[in-house]
């Protein structure tokens, strides 16, 4: 019930193109949910995030959306760059003292120039 | 402010050996915690930290050791290192009135080799 399950696991898409990332949880309780982006030899860096009151969030060319009822949400990235070449990782938590975030495995991105 | 520091940034152990990743915080941070990366696994929770004093095990905690005396500084031991330790060591910390709350943020992270 703790896990976050993040496909695909990598991913190539053309410049310009739209790069979508989903994810599933099964804890109800979860109600943040946030992405992270990792560049190679760096720590992962918030990207956005959401909270379960509003099903899209949209932040520059980064939207994620969120399926309540399905316990699904996904992250588009529009117009996508050699730039967004990165790590993403989806994650989920709940509002408690204790701030564990429970991540996905990552979807390793590549945007060809 | 510096934010999450780690130190090393790379280390070679053998295997039996012991060591200690620093890690440190200068937002003032309640929560800490350690993370390790591996091809495919993402990341994985090995211990966690609500406050000084306060520590508890996360995902796969065998094989290392954290205390938390004060509120900046989180190190994790390996009392004795394996081959299976072999990874990337990541500290992060998150706390109330920084940013949206419960954003983590990570430091720098540790490559560790044990032969």
């Amino acid at each position: 019930q703790q896990q976050v399950k993040q496909s695909p696991q990598s991913l190539i898409v053309q410049k310009g193109g739209i790069s979508i990332i989903n994810c599933a949880y099964e804890n109800t309780a979860f109600d943040y949910f946030p992405w992270y982006q990792q560049f190679p030899g760096k720590g992962p860096a918030l990207l956005i995030a959401i909270r379960p009151d509003v099903s899209e969030k949209k932040e520059g060319r980064f939207t994620i959306s969120f399926n309540k009822s399905a316990k699904q949400f996904s992250l588009h990235i529009m117009d996508s760059q050699p730039g967004d070449s990165a790590t993403y990782f989806c994650a989920a938590s709940m509002d408690t003292r204790d701030d564990k975030i429970i991540f996905g495995k990552g979807t390793r991105l590549h945007i060809l120039p | 402010n510096a934010g999450v520091t780690q130190t090393p940034k790379f280390q070679v152990l053998k295997t039996g050996q012991s060591m200690t990743l620093q890690c440190a915080q200068d937002m003032n941070h309640e929560y800490m915690s350690w993370y390790r990366q591996d091809p495919g696994m993402g990341l994985r929770l090995i211990h966690y930290s609500v406050g000084a004093g306060i520590t508890d095990q996360g995902e796969v905690p065998n094989g290392y050791n954290v205390s938390r005396s004060t509120t900046e500084d989180f190190p994790l031991r390996l009392l004795s290192a394996a081959p299976s330790q072999t990874s990337v060591y990541f500290c992060a910390s998150s706390g109330p009135g920084q940013g949206l709350y419960n954003e983590q943020f990570f430091g720098p992270g540790t490559r560790l080799t044990v032969l």
